[in-house]
């Protein structure tokens, strides 16, 4: 199976940063990643696919990036509608799996 | 507006069943494959099953193997998840998602969730 690392398990910063998040894949995944935020007591929402595909409706300030083992999605802004909880998934086989998660909290 | 709406959900003993069912709405139910994904607080999210569009391909992660079934009623646009030889450790909130669409050519997963349903396995 790919395990999917997530870093940090937390970030703490204030409206108006620039943050980054990063997963790993245990093995190459080519582009097959997403992105999810999920906030509490909510279904998750896809934010990013293909790892650098902004899903319709995200806003524009995500980005994601990489390719094989290493991904990053970036929220260029952070807005308070943006403090939450990420998830990475990767599809490229089965079993698909997600990342850890990483939250995102009001320093 | 797409909607995924799940039941079923409750308490069981271990060794026991629950079928799970996600009535869809608001797209064309037919053009996706779907999905279970499940979660708790200690092991995150976890995919359990998919299904194509027409119930011919079908996958499964592997603690539920031989468990579980996914299926699915076209024509009344809902999937079901039937759960038998419940474990505790299968106690988490499930999600119905819509899993990829081919004729996007499978790029996304899991684009719309269910707000999902709580199945707890206890003695």
């Amino acid at each position: 199976d790919i395990q999917m690392t997530q870093s940090p398990s937390t970030l703490s910063a204030s409206v108006g940063d620039r943050v980054t998040i990063t997963c790993r894949a245990s093995q190459s995944i080519n582009v097959w990643l997403a992105w999810f935020q999920q906030k509490p007591g909510k279904a998750p929402r896809l934010l990013m696919y293909k790892a650098s595909t902004l899903q319709n409706g995200a806003p524009s300030r995500f980005s994601g990036y990489g390719s094989g083992t290493e991904f990053t999605l970036t929220i260029a802004s952070l807005q308070p509608d943006d403090f939450a909880r990420y998830y990475c998934l990767q599809y490229s086989s089965y079993p698909i799996t997600f990342g850890g998660g990483t939250e995102v909290e009001i320093k | 507006e797409v909607r995924l709406v799940e039941s079923g959900g409750g308490l069981v003993q271990p060794g026991e069943s629950l079928r799970l069912s996600c009535a869809a709405s608001g797209f064309t139910f037919t053009r996706f494959f779907m999905g279970w994904v499940r979660q708790t607080p200690e092991k995150g999210l976890q995919w359990v099953a998919n299904i194509n569009e027409d119930g011919t391909e079908i996958n499964y992660v592997d603690s539920v193997k031989g468990r579980f079934a996914i299926s699915r009623d076209n024509a009344g646009s809902s999937l079901y998840l039937q759960m038998n030889s419940l474990r505790v450790e299968d106690t988490a909130i499930y999600y119905c998602a819509t899993y990829c669409e081919r004729s996007d050519k499978c790029l996304r997963r899991f684009d719309y969730w269910g707000q999902g349903t709580l199945v707890t396995v206890s003695s």
